[in-house]
């Protein structure tokens, strides 16, 4: 089945400068990658995903990349703000096309 | 408009006792999901509901592990004889349809202790 691998577990930022967070899945035939913030007592909320057919897809401050043939994709914060802080998790669709597949989560601080 | 509530949002049993947790998804939501966030973990799927019916239970754990759905709306998750290995965060998740592509959106959970 598929597996997703997730990292950095934690990353600390000054305000304004970047993040990046990467994850790397098995299933060759996944196509569909959704990244989910999650705040302190929250549920997940969907911030942005991408699809298989796609490379790359940006949304103000917020981009994921996907590289197939590497099996890997990533989310890219830019002038990261105090509430960008949260527990990031990528995931990707399993093999029957229905559940998700999550990462075991990066939390993200942003010190100003 | 209304999001996925959970309920209760913590629960405090004693091991060995039954418990159940239910979803109430979005309005319309043909697809429901049920997860389980261990501390500090990423979301672990358990089951999947399309309409009433579940056609892909893998993810449950153990036989002491069941859900149902009712009226294509709320559903119940029930654990029996719980373990303290139970103890979690259980996540539920709706969407339009149960295919790629549609976001899940998800409640805010429910804590479950068991002492």
């Amino acid at each position: 089945g598929e597996n997703v691998e997730q990292h950095p577990s934690t990353l600390s930022v000054q305000e304004g400068d970047s993040a990046v967070i990467k994850c790397t899945y098995s299933d060759s035939a996944s196509n569909y990658f959704p990244w989910y913030k999650q705040e302190l007592g929250k549920g997940p909320q969907l911030i942005i995903d991408i699809r298989s057919n796609v490379g790359e897809k940006k949304d103000q401050r917020i981009a994921v990349t996907l590289n197939k043939t590497a099996k890997h994709f990533s989310l890219h914060i830019t002038e990261t703000q105090p509430e960008d802080s949260a527990v990031y998790f990528c995931a990707a669709i399993d093999q029957a096309g229905t559940a998700l597949i999550f990462g075991k989560g990066t939390t993200l601080s942003v010190s100003s | 408009g209304a999001g996925v509530s959970q309920s209760p949002s913590n629960k405090v049993t004693e091991k060995g006792k039954d418990v159940e947790l239910r979803c109430d998804p979005i309005s319309g939501h043909t697809a429901l999901y049920w997860y389980r966030q261990r501390l500090g973990q990423g979301l672990e799927f358990l089951i999947y509901f399309q309409g009433n019916s579940a056609p892909d239970k893998s993810g449950l754990p153990s036989d002491r592990f069941s859900a149902e759905r009712t009226g294509e709306s709320v559903s119940t998750l029930t654990i029996q004889r719980t373990q303290q290995e139970d103890s979690a965060v259980y996540l539920c998740a709706s969407s339009l349809a149960g295919w790629s592509y549609n976001e899940q959106f998800f409640g805010p959970g429910t804590r479950l202790t068991v002492l």
